[in-house]
C-alpha cells in the first residue's frame, strides 16, 4: 500500500458545526502532516506529527484541532470555522524524521475539499 | 523565513516542445523536491534531488540541484498534454532545531500543453 487515504473527499459545513477530517496511511511512515491549500496557491503547512506526537504547530487557530491516535491515523477536528477556512486540506506522510526525510519525498493524499457556509 | 522563488508562473506550450522550470532561494535545503498537482488532487512527487550538483534523469524529466543546494531546475522534454498541471518545487529542511523535515513550497508553475 503506497497511498495516503483521506476522507471525506468533499465536506460542506456550517460555521457552528463540528466535523472531522480523517487521514490514513499503511506505509509505516512515522511523520504525518496537515497542509491547507487555497486555489492556485502552494500548500501551507499546518501541523507536523512525528511518532504520534505533535512536533510543529504553525500558529494555527484553535478551531483546528489535530489528533494522531496511532501511527497510521491522523485526524483534524474542525469547530466554529469561518468561510475563509474554505480550502483543500491535504494530509501527507514521510518515511523518516531528520535530514534523511528529504531524501524520500512526501506522499500526499487527494485532499478534502472543505466549504464553510 | 525561507522562501523559494519559482519561475515562470505560467507556461503555455505546444505538444512536443521542451520546457524548464526554475526554483531559487537564498537558503540552503537538505533536498529539493518537484511535484505535479492536478485540480482537486494532492501533489504527486516527481523527483527528489539531494546532493549539490546532482542531476537526476527520469524518463522525460531531468532535475538539477545547484552546487550550493539553493536552487534547482526541472526540465521536461517532448511535453505531452498529460503533463498539464501545477508544478511545485519544495525545499526540505530541518525545522527550528528539531529533527523533523519541513517543506517550503515555491509559488508554482501552471503548465498547459496544447495538442
Amino acid at each position: 500500500d503506497t497511498e495516503v487515504t483521506q476522507t471525506p473527499k468533499h465536506l460542506v459545513m456550517g460555521m457552528t458545526n463540528k466535523k472531522s477530517l480523517k487521514c490514513e496511511q499503511h506505509m509505516g511512515h512515522r511523520a504525518m502532516y496537515w497542509y491547507k491549500q487555497k486555489a492556485k496557491k502552494p500548500p501551507e503547512l499546518m501541523f507536523v506529527y512525528s511518532y504520534e506526537k505533535l512536533s510543529i504547530n504553525e500558529s494555527v487557530p484553535s478551531r483546528f484541532s489535530p489528533e494522531c491516535p496511532n501511527s497510521s491515523l491522523l485526524n483534524l477536528h474542525l469547530h466554529a470555522l469561518q468561510p475563509e477556512d474554505s480550502a483543500l486540506y491535504l494530509c501527507a506522510s514521510s518515511p523518516k524524521e531528520g535530514r534523511a526525510r528529504g531524501y524520500y519525498g512526501y506522499t500526499f493524499g487527494s485532499g478534502t475539499r472543505l466549504t464553510v457556509v | 523565513t525561507q522562501l523559494l522563488e519559482q519561475s515562470p508562473q505560467f507556461l503555455s506550450i505546444q505538444e512536443g516542445e521542451n520546457l524548464t522550470v526554475y526554483c531559487n532561494s537564498s537558503s540552503v535545503f537538505s533536498s529539493l523536491q518537484w511535484y505535479r498537482q492536478e485540480p482537486g488532487e494532492g501533489p504527486v512527487l516527481l523527483v527528489t534531488v539531494v546532493t549539490g550538483g546532482e542531476v537526476k534523469k527520469l524518463k522525460r524529466l531531468t532535475s538539477q540541484f545547484g552546487d550550493a543546494r539553493k536552487d534547482s531546475s526541472l526540465h521536461i522534454t517532448a511535453a505531452q498534454p498529460g503533463d498539464t498541471g501545477l508544478y511545485l518545487c519544495a525545499g526540505a529542511s530541518n525545522a527550528g532545531g528539531t529533527s523533523y523535515g519541513k517543506l517550503t513550497f515555491g509559488q508554482g508553475t501552471i503548465l498547459t500543453v496544447h495538442p
